[in-house]
């Protein structure tokens, strides 16, 4: 079964405007990372919140982590059509890397 | 350094045919992974290695193989193919650590008839 759930399952925005996606998971984690997958690719890793994190920026990227919620959200900022594709939210379990379990997946598209 | 590589990326089987999907990385990761991908859902966990010649299932292993010889390889082996199992496969390798990411491969899109 799927750890992690997005929502929205899909999301157009107008390019320039922000981009907020959520993740819901069920167990306890060590990290929860996020990661961008373009049509017909693998996935690219974007950024990682380890579980005693609140918050965590990257470039345009900003992503929270609430643990008591088991919740995480990823804001893209200011967007741009390159930012068009399908983004996961995949969380150990508390076991290693080797066991990721992602999420549904949200699909955003950014319309020039 | 090439990464992670795949190989095939595409394949046409029918139902019964064995195949093995070809993963390597040049990372020198002690972790690998094989997820499948189907239409609208995210990645699910096949298998997976901690080592050279450790190996164990994940969420769906029904009707796959691995094994793990060496660091830079990661097989996995189709025994019979049935039309399930028409999916786009993912490797990935990763470092042990709480701060490392997992790096994927292109994928291998297996369709079976």
């Amino acid at each position: 079964s799927q750890q992690g759930e997005e929502d929205p399952q899909a999301l157009s925005i107008q390019e320039g405007e922000n981009a907020t996606m959520n993740c819901s998971y069920k167990t306890s984690i060590n990290n929860l990372q996020w990661y961008r997958q373009n049509s017909g690719r693998g996935l690219v890793h974007l950024i990682l919140i380890r579980s005693n994190e609140r918050e965590k920026h990257s470039g345009r990227l900003r992503v929270t982590l609430d643990t008591s919620k088991k919740s995480s959200s990823l804001l893209i900022t200011a967007s741009r059509a390159a930012d068009t594709a399908s983004y996961f939210c995949a969380t150990d379990n508390n076991f290693g890397n080797e066991k990721l379990t992602f999420g549904t997946g949200t699909r955003l598209t950014i319309i020039p | 350094n090439a990464g992670v590589t795949q190989t095939p990326k595409f394949q046409v089987l029918k139902t019964g045919q064995s195949m093995t999907l070809q993963c390597a990385q040049d990372m020198n990761h002690e972790y690998m992974s094989w997820y499948r991908q189907d239409p609208g859902m995210g990645l699910r966990l096949i298998h997976y290695s901690v080592g050279a010649g450790i190996t164990d299932q994940g969420e769906v292993p029904n009707g796959y193989n691995v094994s793990r010889s060496t660091t830079e390889d990661f097989p996995l082996r189709l025994l019979s193919a049935a039309p399930s199992q028409t999916s786009v496969y993912f490797c990935a390798s990763s470092s042990s650590g709480e701060q490392e990411t997992q790096y994927f491969g292109p994928g291998t899109r297996l369709l079976v008839l």
